[in-house]
């Protein structure tokens, strides 16, 4: 049971760049999100996703894209990579029914735009 | 929008002393509010929750209080050990699945 695995764990774009952070889970997990962490600022919700098929806005969406086509996988895109966009961000995902009960997080990915 | 205020940002006690950090929110709807700990490169980890229907929980030396009606909840931490040094973030949802986080307190133990 590996739980969260997200890939990569480190990152260099340069400006205008796309790429996808991938995140699977093992756990069945209905609820999936994504989160950027920056100093100062917390966890930042980006998009979340309450089950397959299904994809909401967090407090940060602007410049990422996200799709649920499984129950397995929440990968997160960046359109057009910007500075701005250098952090860490971090998957996590919780069980069914699942904002109301602990998440699990990923490793996290350090992400750094030039 | 949901916000979620956390305060000190940064909190430094000697060891054995009590710490106490403190979370508002604005969405009356929230119900449910956990507390997570981050160790310095690792990803948060779950240490305590609670639900809008219940006013205090506890674990051990951790716990935490809720005020529904003044919107605010807090993480008490007692007899701290150089272990708890760690940053803690707080957080609330309600049934929409957005989890707000506070921006956290960074919690220094001094032996």
């Amino acid at each position: 049971n590996a739980g969260v695995t997200q890939t990569p764990k480190f990152q260099v774009l340069k400006t205008g760049q796309s790429m996808t952070l991938q995140c699977a889970q093992d756990m069945n997990h209905e609820y999936m999100s994504w989160y950027r962490q920056d100093p100062g600022m917390g966890l930042r919700l980006i998009h979340y996703s309450v089950g397959a098929g299904i994809t909401d806005q967090g407090e940060v969406p602007n410049g990422y894209n996200v799709s649920r086509s499984t129950t397995e996988d929440f990968p997160l895109r960046l359109l057009s990579a910007a500075p701005s966009q250098t952090s860490v961000y971090f998957c996590a995902s919780s069980r069914r029914g699942g904002y109301n009960s602990p998440l699990h997080f990923g490793n996290g990915t350090r992400l750094t735009v030039t | 929008g949901e916000n979620v205020e956390q305060h000190p940002s940064t909190l430094s006690v000697q060891e054995g002393d009590s710490a106490v950090i403190k979370c508002t929110y604005s969405d009356s709807a929230s119900n449910y509010f956990p507390w997570y700990k981050q160790e310095l490169g690792k990803r948060p980890q779950l240490i305590i929750d609670i639900r809008s229907n219940v006013g205090e929980k506890k674990d051990q030396r951790i716990a935490v209080t809720l005020n529904k009606t003044a919107k605010h909840f807090s993480l008490h931490i007692t007899e701290t050990q150089p272990e708890d040094s760690a940053v803690y973030f707080c957080a609330a949802t309600s049934n929409t699945g957005k989890l707000i986080f506070g921006q956290g307190t960074t919690l220094q133990v001094k032996p």
